[in-house]
This record gives structure tokens, sequence and C-alpha cells, in this order.
């Protein structure tokens, strides 16, 4: 069985400022899936990156990379210019696309981040 | 295109009463997924629907089940409700990816209530 720790519960960064917000995980798979998703306050789940396996290249997306190490099993999350609309829960998400059958998504504890002003 | 949808976004209900919940994917997804967040145990797999058929199931009692219609809405009862039900009950939408697997797309959720 697959597992996703996040051993960080909280976090705080000052707005403008870079965070990086951590994530291991535990497969015996080989192709895989990682997500980072956000959840504002307001409660909408909202996907922010995801790494294929497969993939040596980190994903990026605008403000939001990650530093993916298979052999370690690591995936971080790294948020640059950290604005107050990053204030949110930001759990990180595993799955293996082996089949149609394992489509679910294994999600760690996640993590409160906020940005102060 | 429109987001994932769910109805209703609150419920309050007695123990020993039965829910419905609702969700309507984004236009074009086969695949629906539920899972129940609560502050305990965190976000949990509930099972997935792809094509009118339960293709996936988690680790969950008999009387929580579900339905997805040919129009690939779905819904998810739970039975003979319990305290512990109480929950943020999330619905996913789910976009093929080219190298398989999916991308999976959250409605706002259903806060139910149990008292």
């Amino acid at each position: 069985a697959q597992t996703v720790t996040q051993s960080q519960p909280e976090m705080s960064v000052q707005e403008a400022e870079t965070v990086t917000l951590s994530c291991t995980y535990d497969t015996s798979e080989s192709n895989y899936y990682l997500f980072w998703y956000k959840q504002p306050p307001s409660r909408q789940m909202i996907l922010v990156i995801r790494q294929e396996a497969y993939k040596q290249q980190n994903a990026t997306e605008n403000r939001f990379s990650v530093n993916f190490q298979k052999a370690a099993k690591s995936f971080s999350l790294k948020i640059s210019d950290s604005q107050l609309g990053d204030t949110a829960m930001y759990f990180c998400a595993f799955m293996t696309p082996a089949t149609g059958a394992n489509s679910k998504l294994t999600f760690g504890k996640g993590i409160t981040l906020s940005v102060r002003p | 295109k429109a987001g994932v949808t769910q109805t209703p976004r609150y419920l309050i209900k007695t123990r020993g009463q039965q829910v419905t919940l609702s969700c309507s994917p984004i236009s074009g997804h086969r695949s629906v997924s539920w899972y129940q967040q609560t502050p305990g145990q965190g976000l949990q797999f509930l099972f997935e629907y792809f094509s009118e058929t339960q293709r996936n199931k988690g680790n969950f009692p008999g009387r929580f089940s579900g339905r997805q219609f040919s129009n690939s809405r779905s819904e998810m009862n739970v039975s003979t409700l319990e305290l512990g039900d109480s929950a943020l009950y999330l619905c996913a939408s789910s976009r093929t990816l080219l190298a398989g697997g999916y991308e999976q797309y959250f409605g706002p959720g259903t806060r139910l209530t149990v008292t």
C-alpha cells in the first residue's frame, strides 16, 4: 500500500518570500503521479501541480515548482513570491496509473500554510 | 467549462437517518470519485464510478453506497447515520492523462453534520 507523509503540520511565511513544503511517500511502484492540492479556507480543493514519476524534469507552474527526488521518494513544493492568497492547507497526493481501478488519490495529512502581510 | 458541482452544500441530519449527496462532474469526464474529509482522519477515499460501474472502493462500511447515472452524474448515500459521519464529502471528476492515470478536479464539497 502507498503512504504519503507530510510531517510539518503548520508553516508560516512572510509575504513575498519563498517557502518549501515537504512531502515523502512510500511505494513499490515505478510509475506513478504525484500532486499538490491547495485547499483555501473556502474549502474548494484546487490542483496546484502534477509530476509524472517517469519525468526527470521538475514540474513548474508559475510561482509553484517541485523538487522531485525519486530515489529518496521525496516531493517538495516551493512557492516563490508568496502572496496572501496562498494561505491554505496544502495536500500532497499520490496515484498509480497502472489501471483504471487504481485511480484513487492517496493523500497526506496536509500542511497549513499561513502567509503573513 | 463548468466545474464540478455538488448539492447540497450543507446538510444537517439526525442519527439514524439517511442522506443522499449529489455530484455533477465536468462535462466529458466519465469518472467520479468520492472522498470523506475529517479533521482526525484527513482525506479518505470512498469509491469511484466509471461509466455507471463502481470501479474502486475504499475501506468504508456498507452504509456508504453510491451510483452513477448515464450522464455521469453521481450520488452517494449514507444510511443509518452516525455522529462520526459528520464530515466534508468531496466529489472529484477525473480527466484521463495521456500516459495513463487521472487528474482529479474537486467540487466544493457537501458539509454534513449529524446530530
